[in-house]
Formats: structure tokens, C-alpha cells, sequence
């Protein structure tokens, strides 16, 4: 059974600081996905990586691939209260369903 | 485009009691999806669909029935509602599916169940 362990589960900063929240597994996915969801509302894609290794920038949030495609990281610099929500990785295998981490809650105050 | 449509956003249900959720998309994705989200958990696959017609048991399917007639609408339906049941449900569709590892999931608002 593929499992996808986030850490940490909680994270609560304050407005400028910077983070890294990591996803990690023992498989090999042919994709990793990156979602927020926001109190009340559904999941939202912010990023998927393909290639071991690739790093994609999505403004102030740093997603990296692991070489093995086994894990991932989301960094985040200077954040805002703006950036406050359920962060879900997820990992897609050939043919099969998405599987999802537990997921990261984080609270940015002012 | 609405994108994807959840009704009801809430409900209260009583132990034993049925209940439908309905759920629609309006961007002729093939696959659609049912998860449940409990707190500190993620979320798990119920059933999914990949085109009208077929579905298909994903990982906690237990307690619960699909069926896919259009590839618009994928309703949910409880028959025996139980406390274990308390949960969010999301509906979410894709054009691709399986077939690439880069496919998207869309995702509706949720609808948030109580079983009392």
C-alpha cells in the first residue's frame, strides 16, 4: 500500500517567516501534486512535478521533487495570512487513483 | 462555467436514515470522484468513475452507492446512514484520469454530514 507522510501536521508563524513543508514515501510516484484548500472549501491545485528533481516556482512557494521521486517539499518565503489553509500532497502511480497525505495546517498571523 | 456543483453544503441525518448528495460538472470531464475528509486523516477515495455508465469501488466504498448515467451528474447515496459516516464528502472530476500522471482534479465546495 503506497503511503504519503506530511510533516509537520501543524504549523502556526508568524507573517514574514519562512517554511518548508515536506512529503515523503517509501514508493515511487510518477507525479507528485501540491493542493491548498481553504476552511470550507474544496482542494485547489497549485502544482505538479514530474521529473526526479524538477523545482517549479509559483511565486513566493518553492515546490521540489525528490531525485528518486519518492518525495517532496514546499517551501514557502515571507509568508502572509493569505497563505493560511490545508496544504495536501498527492501522489499519482501508474494507473492507479491519487493517493493523499494526511495534510499540513498552516496559520500565518499578522 | 460552475466548474464543479455540490448539493447539499450541509445535513443532519439521523442513524439509519438515507440520503443522496448530489454533485454535477459542467466541463465534460470523464472521470469523477467521491472522497470523504475526516479531521487529521486527508482524503480517502470512496468510488470513482471514468465515463457514464461505469464506476468503480475506491478505497473506503463501504456503506455507500454510485451511479454515473451522464457524464455530468455522480450522486452518492448513503442507504443506512451511521455515526462512523460523520464526515466531508467531496466530489471532484478530471478530464484524464488515470491515464497521466499529470491529470488535474476538480474539486466542489464539499458537503458536510452529521450522523446522529
Amino acid at each position: 500500500t503506497q503511503l504519503l507522510e506530511q510533516s509537520p501536521q501543524f504549523l502556526s508563524i508568524q507573517e514574514g517567516e519562512n517554511l518548508t513543508v515536506y512529503c515523503n514515501s517509501s514508493s515511487v510516484f510518477s507525479s507528485l501534486q501540491w493542493y491548498r484548500q481553504e476552511p470550507g472549501e474544496g482542494p485547489v491545485l497549485l502544482v505538479t512535478v514530474v521529473t526526479g528533481g524538477e523545482v517549479k516556482k509559483l511565486k513566493r512557494l518553492t515546490f521540489q521533487f525528490g531525485d528518486a521521486r519518492k518525495d517532496s517539499s514546499l517551501h514557502i518565503t515571507a509568508a502572509q495570512p493569505g497563505d493560511t489553509g490545508l496544504y495536501l500532497c498527492a501522489g499519482a502511480g501508474a494507473g492507479t487513483a491519487l493517493i493523499f497525505g494526511k495534510g499540513t495546517t498552516l496559520s500565518v498571523s499578522s | 462555467n460552475a466548474g464543479v456543483t455540490q448539493t447539499p453544503k450541509f445535513r443532519i441525518l439521523k442513524i439509519g436514515q438515507s440520503m443522496t448528495l448530489q454533485c454535477a460538472q459542467d466541463m465534460n470531464h470523464n472521470y469523477m470522484y467521491w472522497y470523504r475528509q475526516d479531521p487529521g486523516m486527508g482524503l480517502k477515495l470512496i468510488y470513482y468513475s471514468v465515463g457514464a455508465g461505469i464506476t468503480d469501488k475506491g478505497e473506503v466504498p463501504n456503506g455507500y452507492n454510485v451511479s454515473r448515467s451522464t457524464t455530468e451528474d455522480f450522486p452518492l447515496r448513503l442507504e443506512l446512514a451511521a455515526p462512523s459516516q460523520t464526515s466531508v464528502y467531496f466530489c471532484a472530476s478530471s478530464l484524464n484520469g488515470m491515464t497521466s500522471s499529470t491529470d488535474t482534479q476538480y474539486f466542489g465546495p464539499g458537503t458536510r454530514l452529521t450522523v446522529l
